[in-house]
């Protein structure tokens, strides 16, 4: 049974930059069947898909955050990891990894499944 | 600011039925699979309906979905209490060199 968990800081300084990593296990990160993703949720708020990556390094990032973000993945510890820079107190969220499966057929067709349990991080000074 | 719009909230008995919407665009809905989520109080989001319809191994038959044009359904019958939870559909969106778009979410509430 696939499982993701998140780690990193709590707390991090504004104007700083966030690092996450994911670790999967139960399965490996370098299937040709999926990508890995990373979402985050303020506090009362909804869902913000931020970026997913493939095991080769390919990736795709929210056009919101993309001049802050790095997603990259390590398969020789079947973890991938999160860097978001810069950042204020509008970046305070619970931050989920999550698998994502993707194909196409007349249309992209990708779903997150299944979810880590999430990681609060506060920007605060 | 999400491009996939839903109800803020929805709520009914239960034993009843509910539907909640979830309304996109071309470069979304309308040319690729809706998701939907639920996300029960304090925990991670759990995949409900995948590719329009279809549902995960282990989620209750309750749960179905659908889509016509850019517009997407998830209709909850026989509600129970352990519904009560956040609801949010998804998609990718071609637009912008392509991105995953989650809707604005919406509380289902079992009164």
């Amino acid at each position: 049974q696939l499982q993701l968990q998140e780690s990193g800081p709590g707390l991090v300084k504004p104007s700083e930059t966030l690092s996450l990593t994911c670790t999967v296990s139960g399965g490996s990160i370098s299937s040709s069947s999926y990508y890995w993703g990373w979402i985050r949720q303020p506090p009362g708020k909804g869902l913000e898909w931020i970026g997913s990556i493939y095991y080769s390094g390919s990736t795709y990032y929210n056009p919101s955050l993309k001049s802050r973000v790095t997603i990259s993945v390590d398969t020789s510890k079947n973890q991938f990891s999160l860097k978001l820079s810069s950042v204020t107190a509008a970046d305070t969220a619970v931050y989920y990894c999550a698998r994502l499966s993707i194909t196409m057929v007349r249309g992209v067709i990708c779903w997150f499944d299944p979810w880590g349990q999430g990681t609060l991080v506060t920007v605060s000074s | 600011q999400s491009v996939l719009t839903q109800p803020p909230s929805v709520s009914e008995a239960p034993r009843q039925r509910v539907t909640i919407s979830c309304s996109g665009s071309s470069s979304n809905i309308g040319n690729n699979a809706v998701n939907w989520y639920q996300q029960l109080p304090g925990k991670a989001p759990k995949l409900l309906i995948y590719y329009d319809d279809l549902l995960p191994s282990g989620v209750s038959d309750r749960f179905s979905g659908s889509k016509s044009g850019t517009s997407a359904s998830l209709a909850i019958s026989g509600l129970q209490s352990e519904d009560e939870a956040d609801y949010y559909c998804a998609a990718w969106d071609d637009s912008l060199n392509g991105s995953y778009v989650f809707g604005t979410g919406t509380k289902v509430t079992v009164l």
